[in-house]
């Protein structure tokens, strides 16, 4: 069975400060690692890493795919209020009927205070 | 575009009673997947659809949750009979089939089963 395990589970900082989220996998056939954000309601896309793409950057955001440990980390320089969610790390499975399942981790809570 | 569309946002009703979750996904999209959303377990798929048809129903919890996809624009989750371990946040997600992994949340079911 697939499985995402994130760390921390919860953190709290202060704006302007620069936060490290961690996510470890195993799954049957690596397929691709992604990152969600969920502030109120639904989750939204932030990236997505595979063999072919492991580092990406989005403004104030990046992420790196380690395949050798098996692992990912999501950057956040400069933190600021709104970035204040649960960010949620998810594998996605590249065999047979699996295709297209994620398996999702538990989730970071990040709050950024003023 | 709307984006996905989920309905009722908020259910409430009592033990025993039949609920019935809606989806409409995102005009053209090939997939269309159920999640539960709880604190202790997180995010878990429920069932995907590829083109209508299920593909992998193996998270759905036991004989009480049903799925159907009766078109390409419409989905329902049935619980029946509800029971209080029920009450979460029921997300439908749809994604095109060449990016099958950057699914794109609805808003959400609350369901509370007293």
């Amino acid at each position: 069975e697939d499985k995402v395990v994130q760390s921390p589970l919860s953190l709290v900082v202060h704006e302007g400060d620069t936060v490290t989220l961690n996510c470890s996998y195993e799954v049957t056939n690596f397929r691709s690692l992604l990152w969600y954000k969920q502030e109120k309601k639904a989750p939204t896309f932030l990236f997505m890493l595979t063999s072919s793409g492991i580092e990406k950057k989005s403004g104030r955001l990046s992420s790196i795919l380690d395949k050798k440990e098996l692992s990912s980390i999501l950057n956040i320089t400069a933190t600021q209020t709104g970035d204040s969610a649960i960010y949620l790390c998810a594998v996605a499975n590249a065999g047979g009927t699996s295709y297209g399942k994620l398996t999702f981790g538990q989730g970071t809570i990040l709050t950024v205070h003023p | 575009d709307a984006g996905v569309i989920q309905s009722p946002r908020h259910e409430v009703t009592e033990m025993g009673q039949e609920v019935t979750l809606r989806c409409k996904p995102i005009s053209g999209h090939d997939y269309l997947f159920w999640y539960r959303q709880t604190m202790m377990r997180g995010l878990e798929l429920l069932i995907y659809f590829n083109n209508n048809v299920p593909i992998d129903d193996s998270g759905m919890p036991e004989d009480r949750f049903s799925a159907k996809m009766p078109n390409a624009s419409f989905s329902t989750l049935k619980i029946q009979p509800s029971e209080p371990r029920d009450s979460a946040v029921y997300f439908c997600a749809s994604s095109f089939w060449e990016t099958i992994n950057e699914q794109f949340f609805g808003p959400g079911t609350r369901l509370t089963v007293l």
